[in-house]
């Protein structure tokens, strides 16, 4: 049974740049929810989604933007790529309270 | 403003040891608390989950402790072996907020063999 899926794995953009990272959800799972990790950090919250409806939003700027769709799969988009964007981008698949991750997008920002 | 507090940053223990990582939590609304374990360049991977209305869980090796009243939880690795060395994250999270995670800092557990 297939896990949580990302892509790409990996990604270097240049400052001001915009990227759109991509998740599937494991099947049968109806919620995603977006994390950013620096290195050496917890997961940060960035949004959750359920249903194709935003059902939650961390402390990031406009320019942090995702979305749901009717596969239940998830696109995060970020505009303006600042130095301090990079960073491991995580995606969580989750039916009730578990969160299942998937292997996250690696943004390098140069 | 720091929710789950996660101590120690980093840990050494010999195969066989029993490595205990804590966290403590300040919302009392917080209803559920998961570990995840981190490998270098991988995804976290939910190893064990509470609730607050049960003081102790195991699974497998790994047992979750519960305090409410101290709001403290902490994980325990009976019978470590090297292939435990990972960075392991204590989370908490809210059924009213749709189960956002909250993290803690993480702690580096490095078994030696």
């Amino acid at each position: 049974d297939a896990g949580v899926t990302q892509s790409p794995t990996h990604l270097i953009k240049t400052r001001g740049q915009q990227v759109t990272l991509r998740c599937s959800p494991i099947s049968g799972h109806k919620s995603v929810s977006w994390y950013q990790q620096v290195l050496g950090q917890g997961p940060q919250f960035i949004f959750q989604y359920y249903e194709k409806e935003e059902r939650g939003r961390g402390n990031f700027p406009d320019r942090f933007s995702a979305r749901q769709f009717p596969n239940y799969s998830s696109e995060l988009n970020v505009n303006a790529l600042l130095l301090g964007d990079s960073a491991l981008y995580l995606c969580a698949s989750s039916s009730h309270e578990e969160q299942y991750f998937g292997p996250g997008t690696r943004l390098t920002v140069t | 403003q720091q929710q789950v507090k996660q101590s120690p940053q980093s840990l050494i223990v010999q195969k066989g040891g029993i490595p205990i990582i804590n966290c403590a939590y300040e919302n009392t609304a917080f209803d559920y608390f998961p570990w995840y374990q981190q490998f270098p360049g991988k995804g976290p991977a939910l190893l064990i989950a509470i609730r607050p209305d049960v003081s102790e869980k195991k699974e497998g090796r790994f047992t979750i402790s519960f305090n409410k009243s101290a709001k403290q939880f902490s994980l325990h690795i009976m019978d470590s072996q090297p292939g435990d060395s990972a960075t392991y994250f204590c989370a908490a999270s809210r059924m009213d907020s749709s189960y956002k995670l909250i993290f803690g800092s993480g702690t580096r557990l490095l078994v030696r063999p």
